[in-house]
């Protein structure tokens, strides 16, 4: 089975810096793996996601993240939040089937 | 397009009760996946459909069970409701079974509380 560990549970910062949330996963396979977004009352929302090719993928709302093999992570970066970036991300796993495996999440807060 | 609903949004039930959860997906897509999501154990996956076929399960008892119909909407239930099944219950729709490349597209949840 896959499991996937989001190393930090809070994040604060400030607003105008860079952000990286932290996602490592443990698969001995290929898996695909997402960054979801979920905002207060709200389901998940799709960020970004890697399939294959280039381990550099952009998504929505200006994140990125970049898919380590080696490292078996998938950290997802943004060069400058805003407010509205303050949520909670979920990075999650995915190989057979639609059953995917999501961490524990990360709260996200951007302090003004 | 509209997207993922799910009914009702909130429900209040009392130990050993059961609730009956619907989930709408969007138009086309004929996979549906559900999830628990709760502070202490974040998102689980209970099971997926596609075709009103389960594909996968997830690790619950069997207290939680499902279905889907021919329109690919599907319902999830749970029987003898228990405190612990206090929780945030997310549908997610995709296109089609084919090894987690595709997209899931989340629905708003249900709020279930069980007194």
């Amino acid at each position: 089975a896959q499991s996937v560990t989001q190393l930090d549970s809070q994040v604060p910062v400030f607003e105008e810096a860079p952000v990286e949330l932290r996602c490592n996963y443990s698969s001995s396979v290929s898996v695909y793996l997402f960054w979801y977004v979920q905002y207060p009352n709200q389901g998940l929302q799709l960020l970004l996601k890697y399939l294959s090719g280039s381990t550099l993928v952009k998504g929505i709302n200006g994140f990125e993240a970049e898919f380590n093999k080696s490292q078996t992570s998938f950290h997802l970066r943004k060069p400058s939040v805003h407010i509205s970036d303050t949520a909670e991300y979920f990075c999650a796993v995915a190989r057979t089937g639609n059953q995917f495996y999501f961490g524990t999440g990360t709260s996200l807060t951007v302090i003004p | 397009k509209a997207g993922v609903t799910q009914t009702p949004r909130y429900l209040i039930k009392t130990r050993g009760q059961q609730v009956t959860l619907s989930c709408s997906p969007i138009s086309g897509h004929r996979s549906v996946s559900w999830y628990q999501q709760t502070p202490g154990q974040g998102l689980q996956f209970l099971f997926e459909y596609f075709s009103e076929t389960q594909r996968n399960k997830g690790n619950f008892p069997g207290r939680f069970s499902g279905r889907q119909f021919s329109n690919s909407r599907s319902e999830m239930n749970v029987s003898t409701l228990e405190l612990g099944d206090s929780a945030l219950y997310l549908c997610a729709s995709s296109l089609t079974y084919r090894g987690g490349t595709d997209t899931q597209y989340f629905g708003p949840g249900t709020r279930l509380t069980v007194l």
